[in-house]
């Protein structure tokens, strides 16, 4: 079973400033995909990015990307230029590859909070 | 991407009632899931909801706690039955389009209380 692992419960970061939300997984797939998840206090679930791991480019997004170091099944977030919009919970989440259970896996969260 | 609804998006229930929380997709999709999200928590996953058959529950959670249906690809419902102030909790439901590498959209949430 695929497990999800976000080490740091609450960040901050200065406005216009750029951070870092780690993530680690655990899987014995090969291929499989991975999201970062962005909730606001609005409770609304927002999808920020997605990988998929047969992939070797980081993806991006605007001013989100990641880095996915899959030998080291790490996949952090990094957030550029950060806007006081950007305060919310963060969920990173993994997702086994098609044929599998469909059913994502996510970790406990990151709150990050952006100071003005 | 999908635009997902849920109704009501909040209650303040009384211990022992029943709500039950609609879910609405403004196009078809291949499956919906019902999360739970308790205060300060993750996303837990109740229930794969089937179209035209019987749910299919995670280890935790039963039938009767948490009926389930979805009569057709757009549509679902979550009931919380005889509650109890430990079902306080965000309830989500959330979509894919596809199979397996599809994105999964996700309702704004219901928020429940129960007194």
């Amino acid at each position: 079973a695929q497990t999800v692992t976000q080490s740091q419960p609450e960040m901050s970061v200065q406005e216009a400033e750029t951070v870092t939300l780690s993530c680690t997984y655990d899987t014995s797939e090969s291929n499989y995909y991975l999201f970062w998840y962005k909730q606001p206090p609005s409770r609304q679930m927002i999808l920020v990015i997605r990988q998929e791991a047969y992939k070797q480019q980081n993806a991006t997004e605007n001013r989100f990307s990641v880095n996915f170091q899959k030998a080291a099944k790490s996949f952090s977030l990094k957030i550029s230029d950060s806007q006081l919009g950007d305060t919310a919970m963060y969920f990173c989440a993994s997702l086994p590859p098609q044929g599998g259970s469909e059913k994502l896996v996510f970790g406990k969260g990151t709150k990050l909070t952006v100071n003005p | 991407s999908a635009v997902i609804s849920q109704k009501p998006s909040r209650d303040i229930c009384q211990r022992g009632t029943s709500l039950t929380i609609q879910c609405q997709v403004d196009s078809q999709v291949t499956m919906m899931f019902w999360y739970r999200q308790q205060p300060g928590q993750s996303l837990t996953l109740i229930a794969t909801a089937n179209q035209g058959s019987e749910a299919t529950y995670e280890s935790g959670f039963v039938i009767d706690k948490f009926p389930i249906s979805r009569p057709n690809l757009t549509f679902s419902t979550l009931t919380v039955s005889n509650m109890s102030p430990e079902d306080s909790s965000i309830y989500l439901c959330s979509g894919i389009r596809g199979r397996g590498s599809d994105t999964q959209y996700f309702g704004p949430g219901t928020r429940l209380t129960v007194l």
